[in-house]
């Protein structure tokens, strides 16, 4: 099946420092999801890119989809404590019996010394 | 209202118990998803009920027992699990199974089998 593969899996940031994560497939993407998940919550739905290059900004965090759209990554600019948490891609997979899915990456764990 | 909420918070059972898991949503969401995510891990698909109807079973023991008793609920019927069944039990919305459809995650029940 589809598989996302994202790294890294873990990043130890001094705060103030710009991060990122990334997501690659072997596969074309229909789109990609980014969420976040801040420790012992659940995940947050952040952003979802569909077209072939499109580049999305939510003020510190850029998200971007490859050309190919066989990658992605998230990029925070000057990280802050309250980025803490474990950002997570996922990619639509879809079956014509079924209907669709989330596949989601490995995760990368962000951790923010102030 | 964006919200979805999941009772209990936290359950610890053990192995000969019968428990329940129950999530509800009010946003009018046609899909509904159950999830089950360990420590460190990325959230794994195990149910989606599409209008009511169970439309994705991901190969779940049948110690796992979902239920979408109406548009709004969704059930986890839970009967001789197994300690490796320890997980957050995460529920989740989207407005249809589509393409390209946000999720919407509750709170989680944080379960121990002991």
């Amino acid at each position: 099946g589809q598989q996302v593969m994202q790294i890294p899996q873990y990043q130890h940031v001094q705060e103030g420092e710009d991060f990122t994560t990334y997501c690659n497939s072997s596969t074309t993407l229909s789109n990609i999801q980014w969420y976040k998940q801040r420790p012992g919550g659940h995940p947050v739905f952040l952003i979802q890119l569909v077209k072939s290059g499109e580049v999305k900004k939510q003020k510190r965090l850029t998200f971007q989809f490859g050309e190919a759209k066989k990658n992605s990554s998230l990029h925070i600019t000057a990280t802050q404590t309250t980025d803490v948490g474990t950002y997570f891609c996922a990619a639509l997979q879809i079956k014509e019996t079924s209907g669709s899915r989330l596949t989601f990456g490995e995760g990368t764990q962000l951790t923010v010394n102030p | 209202d964006t919200e979805v909420t999941q009772t209990p918070k936290h359950l610890v059972m053990g192995m000969t118990n019968k428990k329940s898991l129950k999530c509800e949503q009010h946003m009018g969401h046609r899909a509904m998803y159950w999830y089950k995510q360990k420590a460190k891990k990325p959230p794994e698909l195990m149910f989606v009920y599409s209008y009511e109807k169970l439309s994705i079973n991901e190969s779940v023991p049948s110690r796992f027992s979902p239920e979408c008793p109406n548009s709004s609920l969704l059930n986890l019927h839970l009967h001789a699990l197994q300690p490796e069944d320890s997980a957050l039990y995460l529920c989740a919305s989207s407005q249809d199974q589509g393409f390209t459809d946000t999720q919407y995650f509750g709170p989680g029940t944080r379960l121990t089998v002991l």
